[in-house]
C-alpha cells in the first residue's frame, strides 16, 4: 500500500496564478483532510471531507477550494495564489466512526508563492 | 487563536534523559488527545494517544499524563535517544476535527 500520496512535492507560483494539489489514498478511508503547516502555528485545518461528494470548511478555508469526486482523491485548489499561502500542505485520511481516531498523513507539498 | 497551547517551543536533552512536553486546552468537549511525531521532510505520524477518562498511558518509552480537571496533558519521553529528535505535536479532537498545538522541536544530543 502506498498510503497517502501527494502531488506535486514542490511548486513555485507567482502571485495570482492558480494550481491544484492532489491527494490520493489507497486505504479505503472515508474521511480526508487538508492542513497547512507554518512555523510556530502547528497544523491548521483548511477543508475536510467525510465522504465522496461532501466537503466542509475547516479553520482557515479562505482562498482555497476543494473537491472530493472520488473516494480515494481529495483535491485542494488555489484560484489566485497569494504570498500568504506560502506554506507546507499536508493531506490526511482516516476511517469513519470509532476507527477515525488515527489520521494518516501524506509527505506534504511545499508551496512557494512569489 | 490556537485551541491547544503547547510548550516549550523547543528543547535539548542529553541521550538517556527525559523530555517533557506540555499542552493545555479550554474546550471540555474534546474527547481524544493524540500526539504526533514529525521528522524533517515527512508528514506527521501518530505516536500515542489518550482518552480523557484515563490519567496515564504508556507505550514503550513514551508516556502521556492527562489531568482532566486542569485541562492539561503532557508527553514524557524516557531514556531519550538521538532517533527521537523530531517535532512533536499534541492535538485534541472535537467531532471530525483535530486541533493541533504549535509543536515542540526535540533535539537529543549524543
Amino acid at each position: 500500500n502506498a498510503g497517502v500520496t501527494q502531488t506535486p512535492k514542490f511548486r513555485v507560483l507567482k502571485t495570482g496564478q492558480s494550481m491544484t494539489l492532489l491527494c490520493a489514498q489507497d486505504m479505503n478511508h472515508e474521511y480526508m483532510y487538508w492542513y497547512r503547516q507554518d512555523p510556530g502555528m502547528g497544523l491548521r485545518l483548511i477543508h475536510y471531507s467525510v465522504g465522496e461528494g461532501t466537503t466542509a470548511k475547516g479553520e482557515v478555508p479562505d482562498g482555497y477550494n476543494v473537491s472530493r469526486l472520488k473516494k480515494q482523491n481529495f483535491l485542494l485548489g488555489l484560484e489566485s495564489a497569494a504570498p500568504s499561502q506560502t506554506s507546507v500542505y499536508f493531506c490526511a485520511s482516516s476511517f469513519a466512526g470509532t476507527k477515525q481516531e488515527t489520521q494518516y498523513f501524506g509527505p506534504g507539498t511545499r508551496l512557494l508563492v512569489l | 487563536q490556537q485551541q491547544v497551547k503547547q510548550s516549550p517551543q523547543s528543547l535539548i536533552v542529553q541521550k538517556g534523559g527525559i523530555s517533557i512536553i506540555n499542552c493545555a486546552y479550554e474546550n471540555t468537549a474534546f474527547d481524544y488527545f493524540p500526539w504526533y511525531q514529525q521528522f524533517p521532510g515527512k508528514g506527521p505520524a501518530l505516536l500515542i494517544a489518550i482518552r480523557p477518562d484515563v490519567s496515564e498511558k504508556k507505550e514503550g518509552r513514551f508516556t502521556i499524563s492527562f489531568n482532566k480537571s486542569a485541562k492539561q496533558f503532557s508527553l514524557h519521553i524516557m531514556d531519550s535517544q538521538p532517533g527521537d529528535s523530531a517535532t512533536y505535536f499534541c492535538a485534541a479532537r472535537f467531532g471530525y476535527k483535530l486541533s493541533f498545538g504549535a509543536g515542540t522541536t526535540v533535539t537529543v544530543r549524543a
